[in-house]
Parts: C-alpha cells; structure tokens; sequence
C-alpha cells in the first residue's frame, strides 16, 4: 500500500541551526512529492514538489528537499532556521485519483 | 492568486443538528477536497469531486456527505452531527496529480 512516513512527531532545533526533517514513502513507480507547510490556524501552503531531474529541489524561504529513490526519502533541509519557520511541516506523495497521501505531520519548534 | 474560502471559521452545533461547511474557490480547478485534522491524525481525506456533479467518498466518509454544484462550490454535509466529528475542515482544491493542492483556512467545528 501507499504510504508516507513522517517518523519525527517534533523536531525542535536552536535559531540559526541547521534542520532537516525526514520523509520517507512507499509508492510504486515514481511519485510527485510534495513538502507543505501549516503555520498555525492557517491551512496549509506548498514549500516545494519534485517529481524528476535533479534530486535537489529548492523551495520557498531557504528550503530544499532531496529525494532519494534507494532510500525512498525525501528529506526537508534548511541550512539556518529562523524563529518564522516554526509551524507543522507535511510531506505527501501523490497516489491515484488524484489524491495526496499525506505523512503525519512534524511540528518545527525553534528555540531562541 | 489562487484562492480557497471556507465558511464558516467558527461553528458550535449540538449533537443530532445537520450542519453544511461550505467552500468556494476561484482557481477554475477541477478537482476539490474535504479533509478533517485531528492531532495524531494529520489530514484525512473525508470526500473528493473532479468536477461538478461528481462527489466520490475519500478514506473516512461514514457520517458525512459531499455536493458539488458548480466548479467553484464544494459542500461538506454532515445530517446528524455527532461529538466525535469535532474537528478542523480543511477543504482544498488542484488541477491535476502533479500540480499544487490550494487549501483554505479551515473551519473549526465544535460538536456538543
């Protein structure tokens, strides 16, 4: 079955830090992914998306994401978070239908 | 810019009351969608529509039902209301499988 997998629940990391946030999938062939992001009482709003070429795509305010088809991941990297960035974090791959499989969601806490 | 408007933010309704989410969008995207948020839930898809005049049921439908009358409307029905769907809405709309899903703000709905 189509899955995705978001194994940390809350990530906190101190400002000016570097992030990553794990993603990982299980999909067969190769899926659209996506990274969202829900900053609070909001709904949620497209970081980035890959689905071929370079496995390096970069997104909205400083963020990137890999994909990696060994590994089945898509991580979420950020190389010096701001105090901004702390919202709840989705990956989500697209599945037939034209539905999205979403991960569980990681809530980014940035300590001062 | 695209755009997704849920009404109402806000609903208290009492246990066995019918209530209608409502939700409109300016984006001319065919395909619409109803999920619920619960902590430790992430996003469920609750009913999904490729057009108008189509509603297809999502992963947790039971108690819930959905009418798309036109491209730009999407309601979310539920006839008897129950505590268990106290919840925030998120209703969200996409023009294909690889293409950005727009949500809207969300409305919290209170059940008592």
């Amino acid at each position: 079955a189509q899955s995705v997998t978001q194994p940390d629940a809350r990530v906190t990391v101190s400002e000016g830090a570097s992030l990553q946030l794990r993603c990982k999938y299980s999909y067969s062939g190769t899926p659209y992914l996506f990274w969202y992001v829900q900053y609070q009482r909001q709904g949620l709003q497209l970081l980035l998306k890959y689905y071929s070429g370079d496995p390096v795509v970069q997104g909205v305010n400083g963020f990137e994401a890999e994909f990696s088809k060994s590994d089945s991941s898509f991580h979420l990297r950020k190389a010096s978070v701001h105090w901004s960035d702390s919202a709840v974090y989705f990956c989500a791959a697209s599945g037939s239908n034209y539905q999205l499989i979403w991960g569980s969601g990681t809530k980014l806490i940035i300590k001062p | 810019e695209a755009a997704v408007t849920q009404s109402p933010r806000n609903k208290v309704a009492v246990t066995g009351g019918k209530v209608t989410l409502s939700c409109n969008q300016t984006n001319n995207h065919n395909n619409m969608y109803w999920y619920r948020q619960d902590t430790g839930h992430g996003l469920r898809l609750i009913h999904y529509s490729y057009g108008a005049g189509s509603t297809e049921k999502g992963d947790i439908p039971d108690g819930y039902k959905a009418s798309r009358p036109s491209q730009e409307n999407f309601s979310l029905i539920l006839e008897l209301a129950t505590p268990s769907q106290t919840s925030v809405y998120f209703c969200a709309s996409g023009g294909g499988v690889n293409t950005e899903v727009f949500f809207g703000k969300g409305t919290r709905l209170t059940v008592v």
